[in-house]
């Protein structure tokens, strides 16, 4: 089984819809993270938490909020979506010691927002 | 100017052929360096980290060049399972372990 899941994978919605993307790992780590994708931009850091009790914004959070309800899970939501929100949307984590700056992405999920 | 800036490529080698991409970083405050690997519509996986006096893992060295603030990344003898987008990362200037990635170099290798 996949250490950082997402769900969903692929998502079609329309302008101004709430949604809200999923995250959850395995990896039993503290530090959570959401990026988003776009072709020739690179990944760029929406929110982040250090623990439960911590959420921070990213280079790009205007739009988005996130809601870290337990150490394995965190989640994005989008309030109105927006036709320039359409991306790849990553999760990651990663964990305290000597590795730390590894982080480990999920799978991703693709959403067009239409 | 952006933080982390690569050559986006594409690169495209014959299967046995050396390559290297450089990449540069304005932040001379950043801390830690990385090359990552994306293979296409997939998600990012850490292929090594970088040190200072530079390191080896198999066919692949990475080395650092604090003065210019560059980092490169070179493959050797390389293989079709190579093919990929090389993602240059830096870690942002006191600030943990948030990582800032370049938009990425692509490999193409040919039979």
């Amino acid at each position: 089984d996949a250490d950082v899941t997402q769900t969903p994978r692929n998502r079609i919605t329309k302008t101004g819809k709430r949604i809200m993307l999923e995250c959850s790992q395995t990896k039993g780590h503290d530090r959570m993270y959401w990026y988003r994708q776009d072709p020739g931009l690179g990944l760029q850091l929406i929110y982040y938490s250090f623990d439960v009790k911590d959420i921070n914004k990213g280079e790009i959070s205007d739009g988005y909020s996130v809601s870290r309800q337990a150490q394995a899970k965190f989640s994005l939501s989008l309030e109105s979506a927006i036709p320039n929100q359409t991306a790849l949307y990553f999760c990651a984590t990663s964990g305290g010691g000597s590795s730390y700056n590894e982080q480990f992405f999920g799978p991703g999920t693709r959403l067009t927002v239409l | 100017r952006k933080e982390v800036e690569q050559d986006p490529g594409p690169f495209n080698v014959p299967e046995g052929a050396t390559v290297a991409f450089n990449c540069t970083y304005s932040n001379s405050a950043s801390q830690s360096f990385f090359w990552y690997r994306q293979d296409c519509r997939k998600e990012p996986k850490l292929l090594m980290s970088v040190y200072s006096s530079g390191n080896e893992d198999g066919r692949f060295t990475a080395q650092l060049n604090r003065a210019s603030q560059y980092i490169s990344l070179l493959i050797r003898d390389s293989k079709l399972s190579d093919s990929a987008t090389y993602l240059c990362v830096v870690t942002v200037g006191g600030s943990g372990d948030k990582l800032t990635f370049g938009t990425g170099t692509r490999l193409a290798v040919r039979p």
